[in-house]
């Protein structure tokens, strides 16, 4: 089944140790988006690839970076994670841009010690 | 904020009965979606709404949109246990490129 594959499902990391977070989808999409999610929260949309051309949110800290290597995988880097980046991070893709249905991955739950 | 906001922010209801959440939001849409999101899980896509419809409906799930107002509601009938999760109604806008969720219904439902 056409899916969005996030690993690891849950990752401990400590205060300031630059961690990794990857998504992986077989759908084919074109866009894909990292969303922060805290607890009883909205997800939050850190940034978005539209294929190759990264798009950031204005208010995403610059502590967080992605890259795209491919069509199918993107990372999420957190190079120096605090406390307050303790969340769900989700990745979601699409077909296209802003009205197109999202296609979400099951999550990474980070913690931070 | 650009996100939408959703009342109510949480809601108890029996098995059986309806529940119905409403989501409010500021700019011109192409579209609004509803997810649905279990503890701990990603979100999945329920239903989709264009800007052009006024109602629609999907299994047990009935969306009416009113663009004049800027709010949309999702009902739920006869509500099962299994239906327990968080609600959250997302706003699309081809003009804008924006893809924004409203602040989300925690839906519980008692068996």
């Amino acid at each position: 089944d056409a899916m969005v594959i996030q690993n690891p499902r849950y990752q401990v990391t400590q205060f300031g140790k630059p961690v990794t977070l990857s998504c992986s989808q077989t759908l084919n999409h074109n866009v894909m988006y990292w969303y922060q999610q805290k607890s009883s929260q909205a997800p939050k949309l850190l940034f978005h690839y539209y294929d190759k051309d990264f798009n950031n949110e204005a208010d995403t800290p610059d502590n967080f970076q992605s890259r795209r290597p491919n069509t199918s995988f993107c990372f999420l880097d957190i190079r120096s994670p605090g406390l307050g980046d303790a969340a769900m991070y989700l990745c979601a893709t699409s077909r296209v841009r802003g009205t197109d249905t999202q296609y979400f991955g099951p999550g990474t739950r980070l913690t931070v010690l | 904020s650009q996100q939408g906001e959703e009342d109510p922010q949480a809601l108890s209801i029996q098995e059986g009965e309806n529940a119905t959440m409403n989501c409010s939001y500021k700019t011109s849409i192409n579209n609004l979606q509803w997810y649905r999101q279990n503890s701990g899980r990603g979100l999945v896509h329920l239903i989709l709404i264009r800007s052009n419809e006024r109602e629609k409906h999907s299994g047990r799930l009935r969306v009416t949109l009113d663009t004049s107002k800027k709010s949309s509601s999702l009902l739920i009938t006869a509500s099962r246990a299994a239906d327990t999760a968080s609600y959250f109604c997302a706003t699309g806008s081809r003009l804008s490129n924006q893809f924004y969720f409203g602040t989300g219904t925690s839906l519980t439902v008692i068996p």
